[in-house]
Parts: structure tokens; C-alpha cells; sequence
């Protein structure tokens, strides 16, 4: 059974500083894996996808990798801005159209 | 441009009573479509999703049940609401065809059950 792992739960930066977000999954046979945003009551919004063959992808300021045989990815957010404080969550998708998600880290960026 | 819509947004229903909440997606054909729950101190978990019209598949067990009556709507739906069934309701959608495409995401329903 896929199980995802984010670390830390919380966190809680200065204005500025850059900051890694970390995702681990214990199947590695996954198809691809996702970053979403999620900002209090709301959906979620699709940040990156990487698929299975990949190593990253980049989007903006956000930079994703992935290791599949680690069963580990990174979201790197640089030069942190007030407006990046939501949370974060990683997806896996394996065999089935199940996504399996993990259980979000908190950002806070402190102006 | 595609876009996904739910409603209603919030929802406080008792214990026993009824349950609809309603997806549509706008801009696509024959998506793959998604019902997860998200309650508190917990991640998101599938509940249904949706490969075609009248094609629903379950993954967990529980009281609720999902129709597609359209190719782009969505509905979950309950005959008897449990406390345990309150919780934030997100519908997706993917393009169809692989499971290997990105899933986007509706603005939620916050099910309240009392």
C-alpha cells in the first residue's frame, strides 16, 4: 500500500529565504507525482507535475525533483514571498487513477 | 480554457438527512472526473472516480454513492449523512485516455454534518 510521507508539517520562514519542501513515497513504482498549493478553504491548485521518467521540472520561482528510487522529491521555492504561505501537498500516482497524497506541509512566509 | 465548478460551496445538514453536491467541468470532453474527501488532520482520499458516462468506481466503502448522469457532471450523493461524513468534498478532473495526466481541482464543498 502507497504511503506518503511530507516533512516537516509546519514551517515557518522569513521574507526572502529560499526553502525546500520534502516528499517521500514508499512504492517507487509510481507514475508520476504532483505539488499542489492548497490556501485555506479552498481547492487545489496544480503546481508541477513530474512524471516517472523525469528528474524535474520548473516552474517559476518553484523547482520540483524527483528520485523515484529513493521515493523521494523536493519542492524548492526560491526567494520565499508572504504571498507562498499556503499549504503544500505531494501526490503520487501509481497503477490506478488513485492519486495518494500526503498529508501537506504548512508555509509560512513572515514578511 | 478549462474550468471546474461545485456546489454548494458550504453545506451544514443533520445526522440522517440527504446529501447532493454536484461537479461540472467546463471546456473538455470525456474527462476523467473525481470525487475526494478531505477532513480535519487528515490527506485527501479518493472516494469514486470516473472514466465515462454511467462508469463509477468506488475505493472505499462507506455510505455515499457517485453518479455521472452527463459526461461532465459529477454528483455525490447520500440517502443518510453520518457525523463521520462531514469534511471538505473536492472534485477533479483529468484528461482522459491515461492515468498519467495531471489532475485539476474544484474549489470544494464544506460539508458540515450536525
Amino acid at each position: 500500500k502507497q504511503e506518503v510521507t511530507q516533512i516537516p508539517a509546519a514551517l515557518s520562514v522569513p521574507e526572502g529565504e529560499n526553502l525546500v519542501l520534502n516528499c517521500s513515497f514508499t512504492d517507487s513504482a509510481i507514475y508520476n507525482l504532483q505539488w499542489f498549493r492548497q490556501d485555506p478553504g479552498k481547492g487545489l491548485t496544480s503546481l508541477l507535475l513530474i512524471q516517472s521518467s523525469q528528474r524535474e521540472q520548473t516552474s517559476g520561482r518553484l523547482n520540483a525533483s524527483l528520485d523515484k528510487s529513493s521515493g523521494r522529491s523536493t519542492l524548492y521555492i526560491a526567494a520565499s514571498q508572504p504571498g507562498d504561505s499556503a499549504t503544500y501537498l505531494c501526490a503520487v500516482q501509481g497503477g490506478s487513477e488513485k492519486l495518494v497524497f500526503g498529508k501537506g506541509t504548512k508555509l509560512t512566509v513572515n514578511p | 480554457s478549462q474550468t471546474i465548478h461545485q456546489w454548494p460551496a458550504t453545506l451544514v445538514q443533520p445526522v440522517g438527512s440527504p446529501l447532493s453536491l454536484e461537479c461540472t467541468v467546463e471546456g473538455t470532453s470525456n474527462p476523467n472526473l473525481y470525487w475526494y474527501r478531505q477532513a480535519a488532520g487528515r490527506g485527501l482520499q479518493l472516494l469514486f472516480y470516473s472514466v465515462g458516462i454511467g462508469q463509477i468506481s468506488s475505493e472505499v466503502p462507506q455510505n455515499l454513492s457517485a453518479s455521472r448522469p452527463q459526461d461532465r457532471q459529477f454528483i455525490l450523493s447520500s440517502k443518510k449523512l453520518l457525523l463521520s461524513d462531514s469534511g471538505f468534498y473536492l472534485c477533479a478532473w483529468s484528461n482522459t485516455g491515461t492515468s498519467r495526466y495531471e489532475q485539476y481541482f474544484g474549489p470544494g464543498t464544506r460539508l458540515t454534518v450536525t
